[in-house]
């Protein structure tokens, strides 16, 4: 079975803090992963996504991922949270015909 | 030059009226995909048509009828509306060949905000 779990509904950073998501897959081999980011009342836009090149990826707006196999982990890191920041983050991953995507987390930033 | 684009941005119907919500990329790409987002943001794929062939077909009433005139549109058109019909709607297209195992990013449009009253 194939499938991504974010720990985490919401989590709230304070402005200029360390911005820590985190997403855990489930698969027997080694699958496709992605960030996606969706701001209040628009559509999902791509942060990053991991396809067995490096295991840190760089994304969009100075996010990070790094590909943990031996945790089967893809946590999203960003050093410094923006108020701009503030969005619906939702991992997802693809392997075969399934493309699945997490529960979400909210980030919240309090300035 | 919008890339994917959704008609209309919000709908809002009686229950049980049918209704239609278009999609169109200008991307080029060879798959569109629908995906419904419930209350709590839970997203899930519904619909994948590569070429105008449907792929992937989820368990969805079929009440939900994907048409594709061309691969660059992929509307749905929903018979019989019920409340629990009440989501977002998206749009998505990519360049691989809709089974996903290419690792292709989708690109998604703005949403379709349908209320059933």
């Amino acid at each position: 079975a194939q499938s991504v779990t974010q720990l985490g509904s919401h989590v709230s950073v304070s402005e200029g803090a360390l911005v820590l998501l985190r997403c855990n897959y489930s698969s027997s081999v080694p699958p496709y992963l992605f960030w996606y980011v969706q701001y209040p009342n628009q559509g999902l836009q791509l942060l990053l996504k991991y396809t067995s090149a490096a295991t840190l990826v760089k994304g969009i707006n100075g996010f990070e991922a790094e590909f943990k196999k031996s945790e089967t982990s893809f946590h999203l890191t960003k050093p410094s949270a923006h108020m701009s920041d503030a969005a619906e983050y939702f991992c997802a991953v693809t392997l075969g015909n399934q493309f699945y995507f997490g529960t979400g987390t909210s980030l919240t930033v309090i300035p | 030059d919008t890339a994917v684009s959704q008609t209309p941005k919000y709908l809002v119907t009686q229950m049980g009226n049918d209704k239609s919500i278009k999609c169109e990329q200008n991307l080029g790409h060879d798959t569109m995909y629908w995906y419904k987002q419930d209350s709590k943001k839970f997203l899930k794929i519904m619909f994948s048509y590569n070429n105008k062939e449907l792929i992937i077909n989820e368990t969805v009433p079929n009440r939900f009828s994907p048409k594709s005139p061309d691969k660059a549109h992929l509307n749905l058109h929903i018979n019989s509306l019920e409340l629990g019909d009440s989501a977002v709607y998206f749009c998505a297209s990519s360049q691989d060949d809709g089974l996903a195992g290419g690792g292709e990013t989708q690109y998604f449009g703005p949403g379709t905000r349908l209320l059933v009253l």
